[in-house]
């Protein structure tokens, strides 16, 4: 059975700050990683992909990945309060593969 | 581009009764996913499909729940009958096709049976 787990939160930062979030798989075959926002009633939306060893940025997004530890993080920085919102890490394996996500980190931006 | 679309949006009905989601993904997107969201968890596969065929159904309820992709686009997901622990969003996904692309969401349909 494949795993993906994430800390539930909720994970509570001041405006400003950079917000940590994290995720371990337990496939070592896993090719693909995903973060996903999903605001409360909506549908998940995809923020950032990555699929090698390193950090990869968009904007005020990074994503880390690390295969040999079966870690993916998800960096938010200067927090705003329009960030609050569940984040899903997602991660897929080779070939037909489906997703698996895990159940999600619950994000509060404070201001 | 247009985004996948779902519809109805939103439906209550009894148990027992039975009730059919649609959905239309992205042009073009060849592989085609149901997924079942509780409060409080991430998405859970019901269905894949890879053009009109069934890749992965494995976590599908067959006693009561049905899908189809007739002609490799539009989908529809079947639930019949209904009981009340089928209350959830419903969420359909679409990607390109390739195994390790990522996939959109549609905006959902939120199922209340009571």
């Amino acid at each position: 059975q494949k795993e993906v787990e994430q800390n539930s939160g909720p994970l509570s930062v001041p405006e400003g700050a950079i917000a940590s979030l994290n995720c371990t798989y337990s496939d070592r075959g896993s090719q693909s990683f995903f973060w996903y926002r999903q605001y409360s009633g909506k549908s998940p939306e995809l923020i950032m992909s990555i699929y090698s060893n390193g950090d990869k940025e968009d904007g005020r997004f990074t994503a880390q990945l690390n295969k040999a530890s079966q870690y993916v993080s998800l960096l938010i920085r200067d927090s705003q309060p329009s960030d609050s919102a569940t984040y899903l890490c997602a991660v897929g394996g080779s070939g037909n593969t489906p997703l698996v996500f895990g159940k999600g980190t619950r994000l509060s931006v404070i201001a | 581009e247009a985004g996948v679309a779902q519809s109805p949006r939103y439906k209550i009905i009894e148990k027992r009764q039975s009730v059919a989601f649609w959905c239309n993904p992205i042009s073009g997107h060849a592989t085609l996913y149901w997924y079942q969201q509780i409060l409080g968890q991430g998405p859970k596969l019901l269905i894949q499909f890879q053009n009109n065929g069934v890749v992965d159904d494995s976590q599908l309820p067959k006693d009561r729940f049905s899908a189809e992709r007739l002609k490799g686009v539009d989908s529809t997901l079947k639930i019949q009958p209904a009981k009340l622990e089928d209350s959830a969003v419903y969420l359909c996904a679409s990607s390109a096709g390739l195994a390790e692309g990522p996939q959109y969401f549609g905006p959902g349909t939120r199922l209340l049976v009571l």
